[in-house]
């Protein structure tokens, strides 16, 4: 049963530029969390995605914009690079319980971005 | 803004001590309070989702407590292993929303 996993592990980009980061959930989950961690930080929420819809968004500006397709695999883009948009960024799968919550997430490895 | 808080920051211990650390939350809109592990170089993996208040939880060495009405919880290892060196972190889940707000976590060391 393959987990979470997200391409590319390591990119660099220069300022202004866009990028496209890809997660593919755990078998049988529904619904993509995307989390940016800066160094000394927790995970800050992005954004979540369920039924190809945006449910719910962070404190993140409208650069960050993303997707979810019908096999409930998702994008996240950025555009307008800044600096500070180094990080990683973190993909996270769990499975809607028919509540309208999401429980235990399962997380990716990661996508470390940086911008110079 | 919510805030979610962990302490300590670090801990360094040798093998075989017991070691405790502690995450504080929100008391009100609580819905659930997660516990991950994250090793260097992998992901983080979830340990513990926490719903009721007085809710105890144990994996192995690993255990886990909460209190909803003051707004924390603790996490033990007992009798620590070079393998349980990672970063600890616990993520609040309000009632109101959908994501999850993570501590900044605190880093375990154990020393052969």
């Amino acid at each position: 049963d393959a987990g979470v996993t997200q391409s590319p592990t390591h990119l660099i980009k220069t300022r202004g530029q866009q990028v496209t980061l890809r997660c593919s959930p755990k078998s049988g989950h529904d619904t993509v969390s995307w989390y940016q961690q800066a160094l000394g930080q927790g995970p800050q929420f992005i954004f979540q995605y369920y039924e190809e819809e945006e449910r719910q968004r962070g404190n993140f500006p409208d650069r960050f914009s993303g997707h979810q397709f019908p096999n409930y695999s998702s994008e996240l883009n950025v555009n307008a690079l800044l600096l500070g948009d180094s990080a990683l960024y973190l993909c996270a799968s769990s499975l809607e319980l028919g509540t309208g919550r999401a429980y235990e997430q399962y997380f990716g490895p990661g996508t470390r971005l940086t911008v110079t | 803004i919510l805030n979610v808080e962990q302490s300590p920051q670090s801990l360094h211990v040798q093998e075989g001590d017991s070691t405790n650390f502690t995450c504080s939350f929100p008391s009100s809109n609580f819905y659930a309070l997660h516990w991950y592990r994250w090793e260097t170089a992998k992901s983080p993996e979830a340990l513990f989702v926490m719903t009721l208040n007085g809710d105890e939880k144990k994996k192995g060495r690993i255990s886990a407590t909460l209190n909803t009405k003051e707004g924390y919880s603790y996490l033990y290892i007992k009798g620590s292993q070079p393998e349980d060196s990672a970063t600890y972190l616990c993520a609040f889940f309000g009632g109101s929303n959908y994501k999850l707000t993570f501590g900044k976590g605190t880093l375990l060391t154990v020393n052969p």
